[in-house]
């Protein structure tokens, strides 16, 4: 059980473009989600968390007008990059949880490769 | 804010030998520390999670060891096969309740 499908698995994008990942929950309701990206040799950074039915929660250097994320419901949280752009290239990877707490398990999903050209 | 740092950076060992990661963090205030396996474009895959209150979790060849007050963590791979090259990832969860990653360990396993 507890599995979260993360779609789609790699996207090419033309710069300018946007570009939607989801984020679903299968077999359970998270109530908090959490984003992150993966630039190539480096670590995972976390870019957002965010709650269901609230506005996400954004680390500090992330452009929260540039990466929305919408959390609407208990098995989807979505983000999206708006204009992208080659910068923009990177691996990102949601997790999500049950209850909110720091014993809550966290499930990942498999990640989506994107790359702006 | 938390730091997670992991040494070595690099690794490559021969089959067979043991062999130990280390992550170091900065802030003892944790729920828990997990330890998770990237293969090359991949996502995570975990490997063992000590809560704050262990000291060690096992599972088949590979062994982690929590010392939260020293701020330290090692895994610890037994008789290394060529299956086992992947990055390992150290990571921490505190307050803010999402997880906390270290850069990795890149390990290669040579025949």
């Amino acid at each position: 059980g507890a599995v979260v499908s993360q779609h789609p698995s790699w996207v090419i994008c033309k710069s300018g473009t946007s570009v939607k990942i989801e984020c679903r929950s299968l077999d359970f309701q998270a109530t908090t989600m959490f984003w992150y990206r993966q630039f190539p040799k480096q670590s995972l950074m976390l870019m957002a968390t965010s709650n269901e039915g609230s506005k996400a929660t954004y680390e500090q250097g992330v452009e929260k007008d540039k990466f929305l994320i919408n959390h609407a419901s208990l098995t989807l949280s979505t983000l999206t990059v708006t204009s992208a752009h080659p910068e923009d290239s990177s691996f990102y990877i949601c997790s999500a949880q049950k209850w909110t707490g720091g014993n809550s398990p966290l499930h990942f999903g498999n990640g989506t490769r994107l790359t702006v050209t | 804010k938390q730091e997670v740092t992991q040494i070595p950076a690099a690794l490559s060992v021969p089959e067979g030998e043991n062999l130990v990661l280390n992550c170091s963090f900065t802030d003892s205030a944790i729920y828990n520390l997990q330890w998770f396996r990237q293969d090359p474009g991949k996502g995570l895959t975990s490997l063992l999670l000590i809560q704050s209150s262990q000291r060690e979790q096992t599972s088949g060849r590979l062994n982690a060891s929590l010392d939260k007050s020293s701020g330290r963590s090692t895994l610890y791979i037994a008789a290394s096969q060529p299956g086992d090259s992947a990055t390992y990832l150290c990571a921490v969860r505190d307050s803010g309740y999402a997880l906390n990653f270290g850069k990795g360990t890149s390990l290669l396993v040579t025949p």
